[in-house]
């Protein structure tokens, strides 16, 4: 988990309100990513960015969105149009966007609807 | 389309024994194999990746992975296995976004438990 921060580590979020999800890395990475982790399930991307004020959306991208102001941050605020945003959040950073390049992650946020 | 599959939920070993957790994997070109752990309420850590060369790949925490092309497979194993092995087990694989960004494909995940 070193050198890549997310916070809060627990979020609760009340139904029709938008939560953002923080995440910092000081690898000097240029590409970040965010993921969503369901029990029984694999991770599915939901947002990449390969530099700063660039981003696409991944395979789950509906209801999330995301900002890259800055190398090291790439926040992801989950929207009420997300219908079940339950989940573990995971987010990671890797040199670029090479097949070769290992991701790695940060320590999760796990954020639970009320 | 490329994906990655894990066969077992769960795989069960004492301590001590060697362990092996199971990948295949379907890419249409050369594939890019990673594994990584998963502690509870953790995130990933990176274990070791097979890009090119030796078809066995040396990892962290005495890990290591054999490639197999005619099997399509990539299988975690460690010699002797230890109580604090036990946790969740990914192998992912490169697959191609198109515009021709790369990200990668993840397996269901396999739980280890190692048990005294």
């Amino acid at each position: 988990d070193g050198g890549i921060t997310q916070s809060p580590k627990y979020l609760f979020r009340k139904e029709g309100q938008n939560v953002t999800l923080s995440c910092e890395q000081n690898l000097n990475h240029d590409a970040m990513y965010w993921y969503r982790q369901d029990p029984g399930q694999g991770l599915r991307l939901i947002y990449y960015s390969q530099i700063v004020n660039d981003f696409q959306k991944g395979d789950i991208a509906e209801g999330y969105s995301v900002s890259r102001e800055k190398k090291e941050s790439f926040p992801l605020t989950v929207t009420s149009a997300q219908k079940n945003p339950t989940a573990f959040y995971l987010c990671a950073s890797s040199m670029g966007l090479a097949g070769t390049d290992t991701q790695y992650f940060g320590p999760g946020t796990r954020l639970t609807v009320l | 389309a490329q994906s990655v599959a894990q066969p077992e939920d769960q795989v069960n070993v004492a301590e001590g024994n060697p362990l092996t957790v199971k990948c295949t994997y379907s890419v249409s070109g050369n594939p890019y194999l990673f594994w990584y752990v998963q502690y509870p309420n953790r995130g990933l850590q990176f274990l070791l990746k097979y890009i090119t060369g030796d078809n066995l790949v040396k990892g962290s925490y005495g890990f290591e992975a054999e490639f197999n092309k005619s099997q399509t497979s990539f299988h975690l194993k460690k010699p002797s296995a230890l109580v604090s092995d036990s946790a969740l087990y990914f192998c992912a694989v490169r697959d191609r976004f198109s515009g021709g960004y790369n990200k990668l494909i993840f397996g269901a995940g396999t739980r280890l438990a190692v048990h005294p």
